[in-house]
Formats: C-alpha cells, sequence, structure tokens
C-alpha cells in the first residue's frame, strides 16, 4: 500500500519568498507524481506532474525527483498571496490509482 | 480549460437512504475517478471506471457502492443505503487517458448523513 506524506504540514512566507514543499513516497515503483493546489471550497488543480529522476521548470513552478530516496519536492518562486491554498502531492503507483498526501497549507503574506 | 461539473453541490439526507452523486466529466475524457474528503482530512480515492467497468477500488468502496456511466449521461456514484461515515465531500474527477495525462476535478459534492 503506497504511502504518501507531505512536509510541513502548514508554512506562512512574505510576499516574494521562495517556497519548498517536500513529499515522500513509499514505492519506489511509483510511476508518476503529480502536485495539485486546492483552494477553500473548490476542487484540486494539477500545477506540475514528474516521470523521471531529475526536474522538471514551468513558470515560477520547480518540482524535483529522487527515486533512489523516495523523495519529490516543489518549489515556487516569487510566491503570490494568491498562492494560499492546500498543496496536495498525489503518487501514481502501477495499479490504476493514485495516492494523495494530506497536504501542505501555505498561506502567503503581502 | 475543461470543466467537471457535479449536482448536486449539496446533498443532505437520512441515514438509511439511497443517495446519487451526479458528474458530468469532460466531454472527450475516458477514464472517470470518485475521491472522498472528509473536512479537513486527506484526499482518498474510491474508485477509477473506465469504458463501463471498474479498473481499482479501494477499500472505502463499500459494498454499498456502486458507479455508473450510461452511455452520453452523468457518471454516477450510488450509495445505497448510506451510513454516518459516509458524510464527506466526493469529488468527480475526470482524464483523456492514464497515467500521463491530468486529472480534472470537479467542485465536490458535500454529502451529510444524518
Amino acid at each position: 500500500q503506497e504511502k504518501v506524506q507531505q512536509s510541513p504540514e502548514s508554512l506562512i512566507v512574505p510576499e516574494g519568498a521562495m517556497v519548498s514543499l517536500n513529499c515522500s513516497f513509499s514505492d519506489s515503483a511509483s510511476q508518476s507524481i503529480w502536485w495539485y493546489q486546492q483552494h477553500p471550497g473548490k476542487g484540486p488543480k494539477a500545477l506540475i506532474s514528474i516521470f523521471s529522476n531529475g526536474n522538471k521548470k514551468e513558470g515560477r513552478l520547480t518540482v524535483y525527483l529522487n527515486r533512489a530516496s523516495l523523495h519529490v519536492s516543489l518549489h515556487i518562486k516569487d510566491s503570490q498571496p494568491s498562492d494560499s491554498a492546500v498543496y496536495l502531492c498525489a503518487v501514481r503507483g502501477g495499479n490504476y490509482k493514485y495516492v494523495f498526501g494530506a497536504g501542505t497549507r501555505l498561506k502567503v503574506i503581502a | 480549460g475543461p470543466k467537471v461539473l457535479q449536482i448536486p453541490s449539496h446533498q443532505i439526507i437520512d441515514m438509511g437512504q439511497m443517495v446519487t452523486l451526479n458528474c458530468d466529466p469532460v466531454s472527450n475524457h475516458l477514464y472517470f475517478y470518485w475521491y472522498k474528503q472528509i473536512l479537513g482530512q486527506q484526499m482518498e480515492f474510491l474508485v477509477n471506471f473506465y469504458n463501463g467497468k471498474v479498473m481499482e477500488k479501494s477499500k472505502l468502496f463499500k459494498d454499498q457502492f456502486s458507479v455508473e456511466r450510461p452511455d452520453g449521461s452523468y457518471f454516477t456514484l450510488k450509495i445505497q443505503p448510506t451510513a454516518l461515515e459516509d458524510s464527506a465531500v466526493y469529488f468527480c474527477a475526470s482524464s483523456l487517458g492514464w497515467g500521463v495525462y491530468e486529472q480534472y476535478f470537479g467542485p465536490g459534492t458535500r454529502l451529510t448523513v444524518l
């Protein structure tokens, strides 16, 4: 059974700061990892995904995957108040399902 | 961008009654999912549905749960009978394919079982 752990649980940063979010997973065979953003009362929205070891950059977002250490991180550059939300890490296993972490609650203060 | 719609947004029913949650997925998507999220807790996978079949289900997908998508209509989650522990927000999602394809989530249906 895949387990996904996210840290920190919550984070408060000033506008313009670099934000780093962490996600650890248990199955080295996990085939892809997605990061989602969820605002209160809304469904999650996919931000960025990664399938291979290494990093991937899209706009202000960079994701790093290290399969050896079963760890993936999301970095948000130049954070904005509109980035305030819960960030979810979702790991796809070999079967037809995704396992979500409990999330990191981010607040960016203007 | 593509939108997934869910009807109703909120449903209140008495324990033991049947409830059907409706999802209108993105029109050309082929994979459909239901997730359960209890307030303040983790998003939990319930079921993955493709080509008229359940591809994968979790332990949370009890015998009282069923899913279907009759041609061209809503993707539905039916719970019969409901229990108090079924109270949660249920999210529907759809994707064009499996694996590398993004899941698009609906806004959720808040189910309250009294």
